[in-house]
């Protein structure tokens, strides 16, 4: 069974400067797929970036990058000038190849963005 | 193209009841799987349904049930409610298929009194 775990219930950062969000994962498969999505207060998970396992290089989406360890099973998210509707809920999420939408989730990381 | 949208949003159930849960899924898509989200935590998977079948089931009682229609919608049933089931219930929708995109819907929030 694979396991997801991020370790910070709750973060918070000034407005324009870089957080980064941690995940650690657990799985003996080699081919699979990692996520972080985000879930504001109108509760609907919003895909924010996806890595596949078989990529060494580490995926970007505009302010939204991560840090992908295969070896260390880590996928952290580091979010750059950050805006005040950045704040949310992100949850770090795991798939294995092929297993259409069985996502396993983390407990999640409730973000905070200051004015 | 429509988006996942869920019926209803809230619902008060009594326990023991049983409840039906209803989601639309994106146009297109033929997958549905339906995730389970106590408050404060992260969701847990239920179940998924592909052209009708279920193809994946997560650790959950038999209470838990579910169907998928033609059209790809799907419902999730729960028999004999209990307080522990009071939870916001996503559905999501997707593409079979390699890297495919599963798009959720806003939630039902169940209460169990």
């Amino acid at each position: 069974a694979q396991t997801v775990t991020q370790s910070q219930p709750e973060m918070s950062v000034q407005e324009a400067e870089t957080v980064t969000l941690s995940c650690t994962y657990d799985t003996s498969e080699s081919n699979y797929y990692l996520f972080w999505y985000k879930q504001p207060p109108s509760r609907q998970m919003i895909l924010v970036i996806r890595q596949e396992a078989y990529k060494q290089q580490n995926a970007t989406e505009n302010r939204f990058s991560v840090n992908f360890q295969k070896a260390a099973k880590s996928f952290s998210l580091k979010i750059s000038d950050s805006q005040l509707g950045d704040t949310a809920m992100y949850f770090c999420a795991f798939i294995l190849h092929n297993a259409g939408n069985m996502l396993t989730f983390g407990g999640g990381t409730r973000l905070m963005v200051k004015p | 193209e429509t988006g996942v949208t869920q019926s209803p949003t809230h619902l008060i159930k009594t326990r023991g009841q049983q409840v039906t849960l209803r989601c639309s899924s994106q146009s297109g898509h033929n997958t549905v799987s339906w995730y389970q989200q106590a408050l404060g935590q992260g969701p847990q998977f239920i179940f998924q349904y592909y052209r009708e079948e279920e193809n994946g089931r997560g650790n959950f009682p038999p209470r838990f049930s579910g169907l998928q229609f033609p059209n790809y919608s799907s419902e999730l049933n729960v028999n004999a409610l209990e307080l522990d089931d009071s939870a916001l219930y996503l559905c999501a929708s997707s593409l079979a298929g390699v890297n495919t995109e599963a798009f959720f819907g806003q939630g039902t929030r169940l209460t169990v009194v």
